[in-house]
């Protein structure tokens, strides 16, 4: 079965560094999230990108934070100057065709830990 | 602003029986719906979705019903197992819109 792979799976950064957090689709998917979920808390959504573009973004998605598609495959959330606040589980997301009508399909998640 | 919730953070039910997770919404141009399960350090996996259109949906083991007058939505997960212990969320979202608003999350914790 299909599945949305999240590397790494843990990240432990110290405070200012720049992190990069890697996303592989479902291959016939054509939307992408970023999604993360403080400890104990609920899945916020961060920012979505289709056609190349980012589609929409919340609050969160401040200009720390960037998307990149640099391939067909990969989907990668840059965050510049981390935060502590930044430490969370982010999930990376793919929807086939169609809007809002259709379930995502969320990775295991990548585990941000920021020192 | 608008708002997904849950009535319950913590639900207990012995193993075999029935359980039911409640969720409120309060945006009324939602449309579609989605419940979620999460195991301890996994991403959310698809339980089950159900549209507008309808106000009850089934799968296997597990029943969404929607109700729009009171902006309800509940899962109901018959004859329980010990690996269905987890955190459920709704998620809400409409057609045109791209992002899913998730609840807070209801643990479900199913004794031996």
């Amino acid at each position: 079965e299909p599945e949305v792979t999240q590397t790494p799976s843990h990240q432990v950064t110290q405070m200012g560094q720049e992190v990069i957090l890697r996303c592989v689709p479902i291959s016939n998917h054509l939307y992408f999230y970023w999604y993360r979920q403080i400890l104990g808390q609920k899945v916020e959504f961060l920012v979505s990108f289709y056609n190349n573009e980012i589609s929409e973004k919340s609050e969160i998605f401040d200009d720390q934070f960037s998307v990149e598609r640099p391939d067909g495959s990969n989907f990668t959330l840059k965050i510049r100057s981390t935060k502590l606040e930044d430490s969370a589980m982010y999930f990376c997301a793919s929807r086939p065709a169609g809007q809002g009508d259709t379930e995502a399909f969320f990775g295991q998640g990548t585990r941000l830990t920021v020192v | 602003g608008e708002s997904v919730g849950l009535h319950l953070p913590t639900l207990s039910v012995q193993e075999g029986d029935n359980s039911i997770i409640n969720c409120a919404y309060s945006n009324s141009a939602s449309d579609y719906f989605i419940w979620y399960k999460q195991e301890s350090g996994k991403g959310p996996q698809f339980i089950i979705d159900i549209r507008s259109n309808m106000d009850k949906r089934q799968g296997q083991r597990v029943t969404v019903l929607l109700n729009k007058t009171v902006k309800h939505l509940s899962l109901q997960i018959a004859a329980t197992q010990p690996g269905d212990s987890a955190v459920y969320f709704c998620a809400e979202t409409f057609f045109g819109n791209e992002k899913l608003t998730f609840g807070t999350g209801t643990r479900l914790t199913i004794i031996p």
